[in-house]
């Protein structure tokens, strides 16, 4: 079992729906919790954090995580085509982050 | 530099030769991190530095990968006696002192393909 799980995608979305990512973990230590973006060829970069139980809003993305279930979710409002790209959920304990593969999303103008 | 630098961007290498991949990390940041991302994979963990101390190399696959951070800076990871499976995206990636929760910022990756 890998230590963080994506729903696999590919996912295609219309412009302006909601876009809903899914990941669990497995690792009950994992302290802190990521989602990054990667347009394709192009590196990670951080979108949103979360720490604690709850919810997070930023913008249009809206990060939610629940430790008890070990399950970050990641909502993505109005759809752009420019939020086309593969989202990555990651870990972290002290300093190692651990990603999942990834889930592929496409927003169909 | 505004950001992680990463030398070269693409290389190509026959099965058996050694490389040597390069990380500039932004200014004054500690912690240094090097990645590998397999095509259609997340990034997997290879190695840790904090300034020029290596204090967790548990995800190099093998004794044929070294890395090192001499003068706390820039960073070099070596990969031995290239083998096929070696193919993929090597990523750096630094943050202010390593925390739980900073941020880690990425550089553009090194694209390896073994031939």
């Amino acid at each position: 079992q890998k230590e963080v799980e994506q729903n696999s995608g590919p996912l295609s979305v219309p412009e302006g729906a909601i876009a809903s990512l899914n990941c669990t973990y497995s690792d009950r230590g994992s302290q802190s919790f990521f989602w990054y973006r990667q347009y394709s060829g192009k590196s990670p970069e951080l979108i949103m954090s979360i720490y604690s139980n709850g919810d997070k809003e930023d913008g249009r993305f809206t990060a939610q995580l629940n430790k008890a279930s070990q399950y970050v979710s990641l909502l993505i409002r109005d759809s752009q085509p420019s939020d086309s790209a593969t989202y990555l959920c990651a870990v972290i304990r002290d300093y190692k982050l651990s990603f999942g593969a990834g889930t592929t999303v496409t927003v169909r103008a | 530099g505004a950001g992680v630098s990463q030398s070269p961007r693409y290389k190509v290498a026959k099965r058996g030769q050694d490389v040597a991949l390069r990380c500039d990390p932004i200014s004054g940041h500690v912690s240094l991190f090097w990645y590998q991302q397999a095509l259609g994979q997340g990034p997997e963990f290879l190695t840790y530095f904090q300034n020029e101390a290596q204090l967790d190399k548990s995800g190099l696959p093998s004794d044929r990968f070294f890395a090192e951070r001499p003068e706390g800076s820039v960073s070099t990871l070596k990969i031995q006696r290239t083998q096929q499976e070696d193919s993929a995206v090597y990523l750096c990636a630094s943050s202010l002192v390593g925390g739980r929760e900073e941020t880690q910022y990425f550089g553009p990756g090194t694209r390896l393909l073994v031939l």
